[in-house]
């Protein structure tokens, strides 16, 4: 199963909510990704974890909150966005350590602030 | 940061013909490899080029890399329809974590 799975596929929230965006693979890839992409744009990297921690946080502001809660699941907790944090949502995996390593990205989550 | 950089342009052609995108970068890589992303999908990775290597093929896809000159080119050949998407190209550094530095993509329409 090369497959990574993210849940919601669209999510509409408030600036004052707070949802989560999940993400799940089977693939035994100990490292796992966020990224963060606007329209016509590359993909932009937030966190990453390698081993269930994290170990790259690219400066993300604190009302995004990732979490990896086993090997096979990530989640990012969203609070108190603001209209700018309307982006499509991607995570990815890969195995750890090996800089050739391809990355193994979902199908994103797309999410809109209002 | 966005070290690899693609030449930005949308590139329209007929079904059948070639496509050909570029890619610069600024620092020594480890490799460069190339993604496909679909409208508002996810990525997906197509080819994976070493430092050490200057081609490689892979179905109807051909990578080169030139290290003295720091880019590399995708060509698509024989490109269909299902082939319209964005490419991106990204690298991993040299030195340092195995972080992917993406460029800014290529728009590839086929027309039918």
């Amino acid at each position: 199963d090369t497959e990574v799975t993210q849940t919601p596929k669209h999510l509409v929230m408030g600036m004052t909510n707070k949802k989560s965006l999940k993400c799940e693979q089977h693939m035994g890839h100990r490292a796992m990704y966020w990224y963060k992409q606007k329209a016509k744009k590359p993909p932009e990297l937030m966190f990453v974890y390698s081993y269930e921690k994290l170990s790259i946080n690219e400066s993300v502001p604190s009302r995004f909150s990732p979490e990896c809660p086993n090997s096979s699941l990530l989640n990012l907790h969203l609070h108190a966005l603001q209209p700018e944090d309307s982006a499509l949502y991607l995570c990815a995996s890969s195995q750890v350590g090996k800089r050739e390593a391809e990355q193994y990205f979902g199908p994103g989550t797309r999410l809109t602030v209002t | 940061s966005q070290q690899g950089e693609e030449d930005p342009q949308a590139l329209s052609i007929q079904e059948g013909e070639n496509a050909t995108m570029n890619c610069s970068y600024k620092t020594s890589i480890n490799n460069l490899q190339w993604y496909r992303q679909n409208s508002g999908r996810g990525l997906v990775h197509l080819i994976l080029i070493r430092s050490n290597e200057r081609e490689k093929h892979s179905g109807r896809l051909r990578v080169t890399l030139d290290t003295s000159k720091k880019s590399s080119s995708l060509l698509i050949t024989a490109s269909r329809a299902a082939d319209t998407a964005s490419y991106f190209c990204a690298t991993v550094p040299y030195y340092g974590n195995n972080r992917l530095a993406f460029g800014k993509g290529n728009q590839v329409v086929v027309i039918p």
